[in-house]
């Protein structure tokens, strides 16, 4: 079955940049979208077919993709930026079958 | 506003059944794809599931295939999780979600109900 791969936590200073990759083999062809899941919640949109951005996500989230590896950026981390977050696509079978990646914890500190 | 609220959670017995509903509201519900997903606790999201804004279609994640169906009322405003056959590795949090709007980005989630399987 399809997997999206990520590392499983970053650290990031307060004020810095701090990139998560997140690689699958149908993402050359298949859109990329992140969610960010803070703890006791339910995940957030972050980031759309890509990289674009929904209304109210702060501008320091960005997202790129390029092969098989898309890119959540955090720009200017924030204390509030820690959370979990999550890649989902789909594969390229072209039933819409979904994957989350296995997420990564993201720290500020 | 909008709201998702998801309900029929509970403690069932390992090969029980337990039926999930989650109630729309504030959006055009009929529009829009549905998705079911996961979450074991302490563990990453799952996807489980996924039916088209009409139903004509649905497709589930291979760990629940032939035990789990998605449905939906559109009259109702309510989408389905029929879960037969259930194990210890569903326990979970479920979460209904709406299909990422692409013209305008918006996606909608449920606070989620608990399920869990244990005898």
């Amino acid at each position: 079955s399809y997997e999206l791969t990520q590392p499983p936590s970053v650290s990031v200073s307060p004020g810095q940049t701090t990139r998560i990759p997140c690689s699958g083999d149908a993402l050359p062809k298949k859109y990329a979208y992140w969610y960010q899941q803070k703890s006791g919640q339910a995940p957030v949109l972050v980031i759309y077919e890509d990289s674009k951005r929904p209304s109210g996500i702060p501008e320091r989230f960005s997202g790129s993709s390029s092969g098989t590896t898309a890119t959540l950026t955090i720009s200017g981390a924030q204390v509030e930026d820690e959370a979990d977050y999550y890649c989902y696509s789909t594969d390229n079978s072209g039933d819409s079958i979904w994957v989350f990646g296995g997420g990564t914890k993201v720290t500020v500190l | 506003q909008v709201q998702l609220v998801e309900s029929g959670g509970g403690v069932v017995q390992p090969g029980r059944s337990l039926r999930l509903s989650c109630a729309a509201s504030g959006f055009a519900f009929s529009d829009y794809a549905m998705h079911w997903v996961r979450q074991a606790p302490g563990k990453g999201l799952e996807w489980v599931a996924v039916i088209l804004y009409d139903g004509t279609k649905k497709y589930h994640a291979d760990s629940v295939k032939g035990r789990f169906t998605i449905s939906r009322d559109n009259l109702q405003n309510t989408l389905y999780l029929e879960m037969n056959s259930l194990r210890t590795e569903d326990s979970a949090i479920y979460y209904c979600s709406s299909h990422v709007d692409t013209l305008t980005g918006k996606n909608y989630w449920g606070q989620g109900t608990l399920v869990t399987v244990s005898a």
